[in-house]
């Protein structure tokens, strides 16, 4: 079946710190890769996406690159400010099903501190 | 562009009591979308719409959750009689993907319903 798994959290960092939140995945077919995020008090936000194998996915100094090989689409970034602190998601669809239903992972908690 | 829209924002009720949540996608979106997030949990799939119809329920505990998507476009899902492990925030989420079409395209979501069952 389809499933994603994503590191435990919370997450803590100081600004400025480099930012890992690993996520790896299962999937019965060649699926689509995304990551949401979750501000407090708000909606999930499509943060970024990569369809296929070795895409890199980018958006507001976030990165993740589609690694088929190992199965994982970590989300990375450089330098990371108090206002990214909210809950990321790593979520997968099945790019081969006309349904487009997404699966996600747990979530991650980051906080920021200035 | 308005978002999606959902209320209420919260709700607290009485196990066995019923509750509706309401949706209202974003203008054009073919397909709409009921996830149940669980705290500390990732949202899973209640139910997928395209149009006015129902292309997935198979998640959906259909002994006491109903949801229905009239005129193809606001959507409703009840939950009768509601029991203590129902608490959770309902999310509602809408794309782009008409029938058909294979889909890597955004889903869009409303800010949730956020359920206490006491």
């Amino acid at each position: 079946g389809n499933s994603v798994t994503q590191m435990e959290g919370p997450v803590t960092l100081s600004e400025e710190a480099f930012l890992t939140i690993n996520c790896t995945y299962t999937a019965t077919g060649y699926p689509s890769l995304f990551w949401y995020v979750q501000y407090p008090g708000e909606g999930l936000q499509l943060l970024l996406k990569a369809t296929k194998a070795d895409d890199k996915g980018s958006n507001k100094g976030f990165e993740a690159t589609y690694r088929k090989e190992t199965t994982s689409f970590h989300l990375e970034k450089g330098s990371v400010q108090v206002s990214d602190s909210a809950v990321y998601f790593c979520a997968l669809s099945d790019r081969g099903s006309t349904l487009g239903r997404l699966y996600f992972g747990r979530g991650t908690q980051l906080t920021v501190w200035p | 562009e308005a978002g999606v829209a959902q209320s209420p924002r919260y709700k607290i009720i009485e196990k066995r009591q019923s509750v509706a949540f309401w949706c209202n996608p974003i203008s054009g979106h073919a397909t709409l979308y009921w996830y149940q997030q669980i705290l500390g949990q990732g949202p899973k799939l209640l139910i997928q719409f395209q149009n006015n119809g129902v292309v997935d329920d198979s998640q959906l505990p259909k002994d006491r959750f109903s949801a229905e998507r009239l005129k193809g476009v606001d959507s409703t899902l009840k939950i009768q009689p509601a029991k203590l492990e129902d608490s959770a925030v309902y999310l509602c989420a809408s794309s782009l993907a008409p029938a058909g079409t294979t889909s890597t395209d955004t889903q869009y979501f409303g800010p949730g319903t956020r359920l206490t069952v006491l």
